[in-house]
């Protein structure tokens, strides 16, 4: 199985920050990377598909970026609605597998 | 606008099987190219990919879970459906059921979720 390791596992931050979350492959996965946002007791939200290509109706304030086995999603000035956890997940190969999370928690 | 919901007992004993229905509105379940998924998350934890399925009846597993998994579809009813047999607390997770586009290769519309808690 492809291990996917994101950094950091938590972090705090302020409205208005610019924040940034990476995740590892253990192997290259080209591009076949997505970002997702959950929320407690919620379905995680498609952010970014593709490393890099947002999601329809998903803010600008996101981007994604990288590919083979080191990428970032960058949230460009946090908004209050926001503060959630994010995964990464990877579609390179079977199992698909997913980050173990990042927790982004208000300071 | 595509919906999935999910439907299912809450409680299943140990050893026995769990059964689920993702129910999809909104759209045909045989139109476009999509995989039709699911995916668990115990409380607290992370996604595991559990398996998909084609509308031609392909069907991907994951492998940790594959000698216990079956997922099916009914195009009849705009369903699809998952199969866990012999399950045990450590199948106790939410479990959600989605949708994946071929041409992104990712889950673009989700269920709400609906837990299953595996104990006698």
């Amino acid at each position: 199985d492809v291990q996917m390791t994101q950094s950091p596992a938590s972090v705090s931050a302020s409205v208005g920050d610019r924040v940034t979350i990476t995740c590892r492959a253990s192997q290259g996965i080209s591009s076949w990377l997505a970002w997702f946002q959950q929320k407690p007791g919620k379905a995680p939200k498609l952010l970014i598909y593709d490393a890099s290509s947002l999601q329809s109706g998903v803010p600008a304030r996101f981007s994604g970026s990288g590919s083979g086995t080191d990428f970032t999603l960058t949230i460009s000035s946090l908004q209050p609605e926001d503060f959630a956890t994010y995964y990464c997940q990877q579609s390179s190969s079977f199992p698909v597998t997913f980050g173990q999370g990042t927790r982004l928690e208000m300071k | 606008q595509v919906q999935l919901q999910e439907s299912g007992p809450g409680l299943v004993k140990p050893s026995q099987t769990l059964s689920l229905t993702c129910t999809v509105s909104g759209g045909s379940i045989t139109r476009g190219s999509y995989f039709w998924t699911w995916i668990r998350q115990p409380a607290g934890k992370g996604l595991e990919w559990i398996g998909r399925i084609f509308i031609s009846g392909d069907t991907n597993y994951n492998p940790s879970l594959k000698s216990r998994v079956t997922i099916s579809v009914d195009t009849s009813k705009n369903q699809f459906s998952l199969r866990l047999t012999s399950v045990t607390a450590a199948d106790t997770a939410v479990y959600y059921c989605a949708r994946e586009s071929v041409d992104m290769a990712s889950h673009d519309y989700w269920g709400q979720g609906t837990l299953v808690t595996v104990s006698s």
